[in-house]
């Protein structure tokens, strides 16, 4: 297994573009979240999932689009980048209640 | 609204040397708590987790925490330090449903050899 993958791991944006972060896993697990990591602040939840096609906004929001259109995908989608959102972002996935929950090696985006 | 405080910001030890993390949360009723570790430039690895039961819970490398409710505290320890600890400690709770963590500011552990 790879267990959860993001891509890309590196990534600068302009203000204004977008971009979508990449979240796989091939653990089968139902619940995925995204998650942004800032210095002081811990990480805190984006979007998560709790299935295909089921999808829910976390504390941050803003900024942010998600689907779930396969239980191995959760991409996170940037419409129109602001500075706000330079950030370390990591994707999760857990298989449910009483089973840990799985990080993603994360993604680093800069956003000029 | 539900939150987790983990007061020390920075923490150095000396190799060997004994450790305590604290970590204090907000909420109702009683959470699922965890203690990850993430190390320089890494993801995330969960360390222990406590659900329910026995309020000492033992975690890998060799971490241990103890929920106490009467202080809403779930406080990470480990006897001996070992360089390789040298790392940031996130307390979380997960209190409206598995998947969706709260997580606390970090704490940042530095280790003199």
């Amino acid at each position: 297994n790879a267990g959860v993958t993001q891509t890309p791991k590196f990534q600068v944006l302009k203000t204004g573009q977008s971009m979508t972060l990449q979240c796989a896993q091939d653990m089968n697990h139902e619940y995925m979240s995204w998650y942004r990591q800032d210095p002081g602040m811990g990480l805190r939840l984006i979007h998560y999932s709790v299935g295909a096609g089921i999808t829910d906004q976390g504390e941050v929001p803003n900024g942010y689009n998600v689907s779930r259109s396969t239980t191995e995908d959760f991409p996170l989608r940037l419409l129109s980048a602001a500075p706000s959102q330079t950030s370390v972002y990591f994707c999760a996935s857990t298989i449910g209640q009483g089973s840990d929950q799985y990080f993603g090696p994360g993604t680093r985006l800069t956003v000029t | 609204a539900q939150s987790v405080t983990q007061p020390d910001i920075h923490i150095t030890v000396s190799e060997g040397a004994s450790l305590e993390l604290r970590c204090n949360y907000s909420y109702g009723a009683t959470p699922y708590l965890f203690w990850y570790v993430q190390s320089p430039g890494q993801g995330l690895q969960l360390l222990l987790k406590y659900f329910s039961g026995d309020t000492l819970v033992q975690g890998i490398k060799g971490f241990e925490a103890e929920f106490k409710r009467s202080q809403s505290s779930f406080n990470l320890r480990k006897p001996s330090v070992h360089w390789s600890d040298a790392a940031e400690y996130f307390c979380a709770v997960a209190p409206g449903g598995y998947n969706k963590l709260i997580f606390g500011a970090g704490t940042r552990l530095a280790v003199h050899p």
